[in-house]
């Protein structure tokens, strides 16, 4: 079985400017989950997604941060515009049908902003 | 504010020997915790898991402890093996807040052949 897919899977851009990562989850997953881990410390969970509605964004930063699941599967998410303190891994996740069963993570994507 | 703690920045271990991480946590709504397992350019990988209503739970060399009257819980690594090297974090969550999971800072295991 297929892992949870992310891309790309390193990113450098300069502040101000616009990041999108994009996340491919297990099949049949229906809840995904997208965390900001900055060095030294554990994952943040930034939102969660049952099907392709949202189940929790408060603590996504809504003034930079977006994100989307359309259809349901696939989920990208977007930083415009960036700042320093952006630079994290950006670790997507998903879990089969309840918000509760075991979350498996893709690697992640690691962002410098410069 | 900071609600699951692991205040060993990393372990050291010897092969064959007992590797035990902690974690501490503040928030009293935490009723399932779990610890997952990471290596380098790796998500984290799930490892084990322990409900509230329980206070030990085993899976082969892993057993978690729970102490909830300490806000406490441990891993217990018996008998350590050179693959166990890894970033341990540990991870609670609420019951209303089903699926939203809080991490710990983590703890870097080394364990020396």
């Amino acid at each position: 079985e297929a892992g949870v897919a992310q891309s790309p899977r390193y990113k450098i851009i300069e502040k101000r400017q616009s990041v999108a990562f994009w996340c491919n989850p297990i099949s049949g997953h229906a809840t995904l989950y997208w965390y900001q881990q900055i060095l030294g410390q554990g994952p943040k969970l930034l939102i969660q997604f049952q099907n392709n509605g949202v189940v929790d964004d408060s603590q996504l930063p809504k003034d930079r941060f977006s994100a989307e699941r359309l259809k349901g599967v696939d989920s990208t998410l977007k930083i415009q515009p960036a700042k320093l303190e952006d630079s994290a891994v950006y670790l997507c996740a998903s879990s089969l049908t309840h918000p509760g069963d075991t979350q498996y993570f893709g690697p992640g994507t690691r962002l410098t902003v410069l | 504010d900071q609600q699951v703690k692991q205040n060993s920045p990393s372990l050291s271990v010897q092969e064959g020997r007992i590797s035990i991480l902690n974690c501490d946590y503040t928030n009293s709504m935490f009723d399932y915790f779990l610890w997952y397992k990471k290596y380098p350019a790796e998500g984290p990988t799930f490892l084990i898991s322990i409900s509230s209503i329980k206070d030990k739970n085993e899976d082969g060399r892993f057993t978690v402890f729970l102490n909830k009257s300490a806000k406490h819980l441990s891993l217990h690594i018996v008998p350590s093996q050179p693959g166990d090297s890894a970033v341990y974090f540990c991870a609670a969550n609420a019951g209303e807040s089903y699926g939203k999971l809080t991490f710990g800072q983590g703890t870097i295991l080394t364990v020396h052949p």
